[in-house]
């Protein structure tokens, strides 16, 4: 039982180029969930997916695009990577008897 | 106003002290909170849930004051190990609003 898995753990990118983000559960977990955090900023959340097949925005949304590829599987896309981007991104998925929420290790991004 | 605040700190306390740290939210229909521990270049894992007035486990006490909304953590007897950053979120809808951390350093 691996719980939440994410992939790369470190990515650099320069301006303009696209990367995907994976996050995959084992956890048979319905909602998945996609933070960026940033020093003195907390978790900020960028797209969330209730159930298999429905996505919606978080706080921040703005550059990113998202996939509920199955239950298990939860991708982030950088269509064009900008330095703000620059940032630690956590994937998270929920219990279904409560609003504990569980972390995958993170990725690490850096955007030249 | 954030949805939830806490105090940055660093709080610096020796081995053994007592320290507490609050939480406030703004959100009155929020139902469940919850404490997450964050270590350095590591990922947030689940401290406590507090869905009624408190929830107690070995050193660590929440509590939740619904009247002043705000949650509290007090950590008795602290530990080298307990160094860490420590985050409080609150349920809003399906998803959690997270504070940005308070910083917990524990020296000898």
């Amino acid at each position: 039982n691996a719980g939440v898995t994410q992939t790369p753990k470190f990515q650099v990118l320069k301006t303009g180029q696209s990367m995907t983000l994976q996050c995959a559960q084992d956890m048979n977990h319905n909602s998945m969930y996609w933070y960026r955090q940033d020093p003195g900023m907390g978790l900020r959340l960028i797209y969330y997916s209730a159930s298999e097949g429905t996505t919606d925005k978080g706080e921040v949304p703005n550059g990113y695009n998202v996939s509920r590829l199955n239950k298990r599987e939860f991708s982030l896309r950088l269509e064009s990577a900008a330095p703000s981007q620059t940032s630690v991104y956590f994937c998270a998925s929920l219990t279904g008897t409560g609003y504990e929420q569980y972390f995958g290790p993170g990725t690490r991004l850096t955007v030249t | 106003r954030k949805e939830v605040e806490q105090d940055p700190g660093p709080f610096n306390v020796p081995e053994g002290a007592t320290v507490a740290f609050n939480c406030t939210y703004s959100n009155s229909a929020s139902q469940s909170f919850f404490w997450y521990r964050q270590d350095c270049r590591k990922e947030p894992k689940l401290l406590m849930s507090v869905y009624s007035s408190g929830n107690e486990d070995g050193r660590f006490t929440a509590q939740l004051n619904r009247a002043s909304q705000y949650i509290s953590l007090l950590i008795r007897d602290s530990k080298l190990s307990d160094s860490a950053t420590y985050l409080c979120a609150t349920e809003y809808g399906n998803k959690l609003v997270f504070g940005a951390g308070t910083i917990l350093r524990v020296k000898s």
